[in-house]
This record gives structure tokens, C-alpha cells and sequence, in this order.
């Protein structure tokens, strides 16, 4: 199995400001994907983490709004960029460690805007 | 990959067996049937996952329906720890090579 931290936990930010959240793997994961959470709502993937190159973004998510990084194979960060109330919600990491059949996610990230 | 159905809750007794029904009449010969679960305030955990055989590990069990149009979740002995949201999705790596494509999930929630 893989531990997984984020950091940090809980944020209540301004709008018009960033935030970055870290994830910390304790092994070397083959991806690393995010994942948001809105309110009451199930969990919608946000892009695929890639080692030392840009990020895949899905239909609705776009670089300049959710800039990620993954500078190796234990770490990574998805910044939230200009953020304004919908961009409440909780913020997930999950990978998939090498050679396995499980996808793990973190505990998430908290996220309210006011 | 293929979309599933669920009921969106359903109750059961503690110490009770809870099926969980997912219907999933679209599937493709290589896709696989995943669940996951969510706690509250937590990330998704893993549970099982089947490609045609019926399979069982210390969580639960999983039967799928021969024509694979259909599977359910066995939880064999619920307790309160069991209350989450219960997720199927059916997709094609078994490797994980991929995307968990969440829908809505069946809420269940176990009671003394």
C-alpha cells in the first residue's frame, strides 16, 4: 500500500488569490493524478500528473487555472490560480504505485474561498 | 468505459450481510468492475475488483452476473464502520493505467 500526505489539510483563502497543494508519497508511484470534490457531489478527476512533463488536463480543466508539478516520483503540487467561490471544494491526490493493481487517493485538501 | 447504475442509498442492519447492486448493461468484454468507498471526510478506499469470476478478499465479496450486465457487493457482516459511500465503476486497465471515472455512488448507511 502507499501513505499518503497533503498539505495542507484545510485552507480558507481569499478570492482572487492561489493556493498550492502538496502531495507526498512514501514509495515511487508510477501516476499521480488530482481529483476535485465539490459540495455533495462525487469526485471529478482534474489531470494527470506527469513526471517531468506537463500535465494531461480533462474536458474543463485548463493549465492556467490549475497548474500541477511533479518535479519526481513521490511528489507533487496542483496550485488553484485566481480563485473565487466555486473553487470551494476538497482537492484529492491519487496514484497508482508500480506494478499495482489498486489506485490510492490522499485524505484531501479542504478548500473554502470567501 | 462504461456507465454504471446504482441506488443512490439504502440502510441496513448491523451484523447484517449488505448487497450492494450495480448495473452496468454496457459493459465491454476487457472492461473490469472496480468498487471504492468513501468515509466521510476521507479519500476513496479500495475494495475489489472483478473481470468475470466471482472473487472475495478480507472486505468483501463480489459476484457478477454471467452475462457481466450486472455485479453486487457483499459486505458480509456489516458494522457502523461500514457507513460510506459506495462507488462501482467499471473500466478497462486492470493495472490501473488510468482514469476512476466517479458517479454518484449508493450511500449506505449501517444502523445498530
Amino acid at each position: 500500500s502507499a501513505v499518503i500526505s497533503q498539505k495542507p489539510s484545510r485552507d480558507i483563502c481569499q478570492r482572487g488569490t492561489s493556493l498550492t497543494i502538496q502531495c507526498q508519497v512514501d514509495s515511487q508511484v508510477t501516476m499521480m493524478f488530482w481529483y476535485r470534490q465539490q459540495p455533495g457531489q462525487s469526485l471529478t478527476l482534474i489531470a494527470t500528473a506527469n513526471q517531468g512533463s506537463e500535465a494531461t488536463y480533462e474536458s474543463g480543466f485548463v493549465i492556467d487555472k490549475f497548474p500541477i508539478s511533479r518535479p519526481n516520483l513521490t511528489f507533487s503540487t496542483l496550485t488553484v490560480s485566481n480563485m473565487s467561490p466555486e473553487d470551494s471544494s476538497i482537492y484529492l491526490c491519487s496514484v497508482v504505485l508500480n506494478h499495482s493493481i489498486e489506485q490510492y487517493f490522499g485524505p484531501g485538501t479542504r478548500l473554502t474561498v470567501t | 468505459d462504461a456507465k454504471t447504475t446504482q441506488p443512490p442509498s439504502m440502510d441496513c442492519a448491523e451484523g447484517r450481510a449488505a448487497n450492494l447492486p450495480c448495473n452496468h448493461s454496457t459493459i465491454s468484454g476487457n472492461e473490469y468492475v472496480y468498487w471504492y468507498r468513501q468515509i466521510h471526510s476521507q479519500g476513496p478506499q479500495y475494495i475489489i475488483h472483478g473481470l468475470k469470476n466471482n472473487e472475495t478478499n478480507e472486505m468483501a465479496s463480489l459476484i457478477i452476473t454471467e452475462d457481466r450486465k450486472s455485479s453486487t457487493l457483499i459486505l458480509p457482516h456489516a458494522t457502523l464502520r461500514d457507513t460510506a459511500v459506495y462507488y462501482c465503476i467499471v473500466r478497462v486497465a486492470i493495472y490501473s493505467w488510468g482514469k476512476l471515472q466517479f458517479g454518484a455512488g449508493t450511500q449506505v448507511v449501517v444502523t445498530p
